[in-house]
């Protein structure tokens, strides 16, 4: 069974870079058939697609936001990541990390970890 | 982006009932929409996809129609367990795009 979990700060403070790592298992990476990709949901409101990277570290994001988030991926520890950076309370949310099928269906996800952005 | 609007946004409903979740696409997407379950804490888990294909291991009780622009979830004889926000999500097109949920309480 695949299985996705995220880590990370509970809390950041404005301006600063935040910083989130999705360890999965149940499925490698590097084997390429499948897109790593990062949703979140602020409280209240609908969820959002970040973006998504490849095992070869391509990233696509949403052009809805702005060029503050970067996906990573690091295969040899199983591994994708998520930065972003100069943070406001507007990036508050549930961070979602989520296996993506080549189809662009979202099979696995992981349970999300909760981020507040305050001083 | 490709707006997607779920209705309604809650749902009261007692085990055993028969419910239809309803999810509009302001775009046609196609037959690349999904449903998802989501409780408070877990991750969201996939139920259908290709709007009517099961997921591995969800039950025949969910089942999924609609095509173009308008999809529907039904939730045969309802379970405890199948008290949960329910999502449907487009991935015709990037970004994809989800819906606001509907909710199911008793």
């Amino acid at each position: 069974q695949v299985q996705l979990q995220e880590s990370g700060p509970g809390l950041v403070k404005p301006s600063q870079t935040l910083s989130l790592t999705c360890t999965v298992s149940g499925d490698s990476i590097s084997t390429g058939t499948h897109y790593w990709s990062w949703i979140r949901q602020p409280a209240g409101e609908r969820l959002e697609w970040i973006g998504r990277i490849s095992s070869r570290g391509g990233a696509n994001y949403n052009p809805s936001l702005k060029s503050r988030f970067t996906i990573s991926v690091d295969t040899s520890k199983n591994q994708f990541s998520l930065k972003v950076a100069s943070v406001t309370a507007a990036d508050s949310a549930v961070y979602y990390c989520a296996r993506v099928s080549l189809s662009g269906l979202t099979d696995f996800w992981g349970e999300g970890t909760l981020v507040a952005v305050s001083s | 982006d490709i707006q997607m609007t779920q209705s309604p946004s809650t749902l009261s409903a007692s085990v055993g009932d028969r419910v239809t979740l309803t999810c509009r696409a302001s775009y046609h997407v196609g037959e690349w929409l999904a449903w998802y379950q989501h409780k408070p804490g877990n991750a969201p888990k996939l139920l259908l996809y290709k709007v009517s294909e099961l997921a591995t291991g969800v039950p025949p009780r969910f089942s999924g129609g609609g095509s173009g622009s308008e999809f529907t979830l039904t939730i045969n004889s309802l379970q405890a367990g199948d008290f949960a926000t329910y999502y449907c999500h487009q991935y015709n097109t990037y970004p994809v795009t989800f819906g606001g949920g509907t909710k199911v309480e008793i």
